[in-house]
């Protein structure tokens, strides 16, 4: 079964820049994954940030930037603010099904 | 504006059917297919597969098949995921998203809490 691994954590302070990234357990991720990025805040609904690997969804800040870098997807924030503290979830698309990363908790402090 | 609104808190115990909605509005129900993600408590995300609501063809994770089931009516612009016994396992949050083809979820529900316990 494939697996998508993200970072467990990671911490940065405000202001910073920070790249998150999405990898499989077998093989590298390309477009033809149309990888995608989500951000979950405590007791909230998934929000859409990314979708199609680098189009940013309506309304996301640009400062939220995703690409191909190397072999995995990445998620990349430019000058962390507060209000990213959050999980974010990267999610596949494996032909006819999506597995999402376990994803990874942004502490901004 | 485009929402998916779910139905709300649910607490059964073991063994107990349950079905639970995702009522879509402000967009052409049928034309997007509907998946549906599961959250345990305390953990990440998980597809648990889709419906298409124009023809109600479904696929499942392998995780999920055969444990629930997903259904739509078009004419109440409806998604439904739905449980014949219900295991204490399946305590979680349940989200529906309109999936936008290769975009994946562009649209989330506010999530419906299932609480399974004796």
């Amino acid at each position: 079964q494939t697996v998508v691994t993200q970072e467990p954590s990671f911490s940065v302070s405000p202001g910073e820049t920070v790249t998150l990234t999405c990898a499989l357990s077998s093989g590298s991720v390309s477009t033809a994954y149309f990888p995608s990025w989500y951000q979950q805040s405590p007791g909230q609904a998934p929000r859409t940030l990314i979708y199609n690997t680098n189009s940013r969804s309506s309304g996301v800040p640009d400062r939220f930037s995703g690409s191909i870098l190397g072999s995995q997807a990445a998620l990349t924030i430019t000058g962390a603010q507060a209000d990213d503290d959050s999980v974010y979830y990267c999610v596949l698309y494996m032909g006819r099904s999506w597995v999402f990363g376990g994803g990874t908790k942004l502490t901004v402090l | 504006e485009v929402l998916l609104v779910q139905s709300g808190a649910e607490v059964k115990k073991p063994g107990e059917s349950l079905r639970i909605s995702c009522k879509g509005s402000g967009y052409i129900f049928s034309s997007y297919v509907i998946s549906w993600v599961r959250q345990m408590p305390g953990k990440g995300l998980e597809w648990m597969g889709r419906i298409d609501p124009s023809d109600s063809y479904t696929n499942y994770s392998p995780s999920f098949q055969g444990h629930v089931s997903m259904s739509a009516d078009k004419s109440i612009v409806t998604a439904s995921l739905q449980w014949s016994s219900l295991r204490a396992s399946d305590t979680a949050i349940y989200y529906c998203a309109r999936e936008d083809g290769w975009n994946a979820f562009d649209i989330w529900g506010q999530g419906t809490v299932v609480t399974v316990s004796s």
